[in-house]
């Protein structure tokens, strides 16, 4: 069964801070799909990154990184230089490729408070 | 591309109406549909997922004769809460997934705010 944990569930940090938010899967699968979302107080969900489990490159994007190991099935997500507008609640999920049209698994979130 | 439409955003509704939420994908196809609850404070719980032109399969402790779900073509899906109570009371999300995409095709609505009071 797959399953996504966010163990933090909220953080805050003062702006300019870098941050790391924690994300740990469990699958069977040997190909699935990483997601991170952000979702602001509007609700709707911003798409961040999707990574597949063969592309272990760790990826920078602007203030945003991601550092994917499977050896701990973690992919987790830092936030350079934190501002105000990093507020949010931000999620990683996961897909099993060989299970067709499946949802995505959500983790649980993990609400960032940037404070400036 | 994969713009998705939902509507209404925000509904008021008395206990006891029914609400339908429409979710429309304005520039792709969609196969399947996903819709998901999410209370304040928690994650995105799948409620149910519908194939057009099928019926839903709900998840377990999804009332299906209280949330209808509607899939009849490939760019429009609606969820239906009926006789609605204050526990209905929550953050509704549609997410429409590209037909033919595989992982690269989860798209999600903007979400619509139920209250009933």
């Amino acid at each position: 069964a797959q399953k996504v944990t966010q163990a933090q569930t909220e953080i805050s940090v003062v702006e300019k801070e870098d941050v790391t938010l924690d994300c740990v899967y469990e699958t069977r699968d040997t190909t699935y799909y990483l997601f991170w979302y952000k979702q602001p107080p509007s609700g709707e969900l911003v798409f961040l990154i999707r990574r597949n489990s063969f592309d272990e490159q760790n990826e920078i994007s602007g203030r945003y990184s991601w550092n994917f190991q499977k050896s701990t099935s973690s992919f987790n997500f830092t936030i350079t230089a934190s501002q105000v507008v990093d507020s949010a609640v931000y999620f990683c999920a996961l897909s099993e490729a060989s299970s067709g049209n499946t949802p995505l698994v959500f983790g649980k979130g993990t609400r960032l408070s940037v404070i400036a | 591309g994969a713009v998705v439409s939902q509507h209404p955003s925000r509904v008021i509704c008395k206990s006891g109406t029914s609400v339908k939420i429409e979710c429309r994908s304005l520039d792709f196809q969609a196969t399947t549909m996903f819709w998901y609850r999410q209370f304040p404070k928690q994650s995105l719980m799948l409620m149910a997922t519908s194939n057009e032109g099928s019926k839903a399969t709900y998840e377990q402790g999804v009332e299906k004769d209280k949330f209808l779900i509607n899939h009849a073509s490939l760019t429009l899906s609606t969820l239906t809460v009926t006789s609605a109570h204050p526990e209905d009371s929550s953050f509704y999300i549609c997410s429409p997934k590209r037909t033919g995409t595989g992982a690269y095709g989860y798209t999600f609505g903007s979400g619509t705010r139920l209250t009933v009071v």
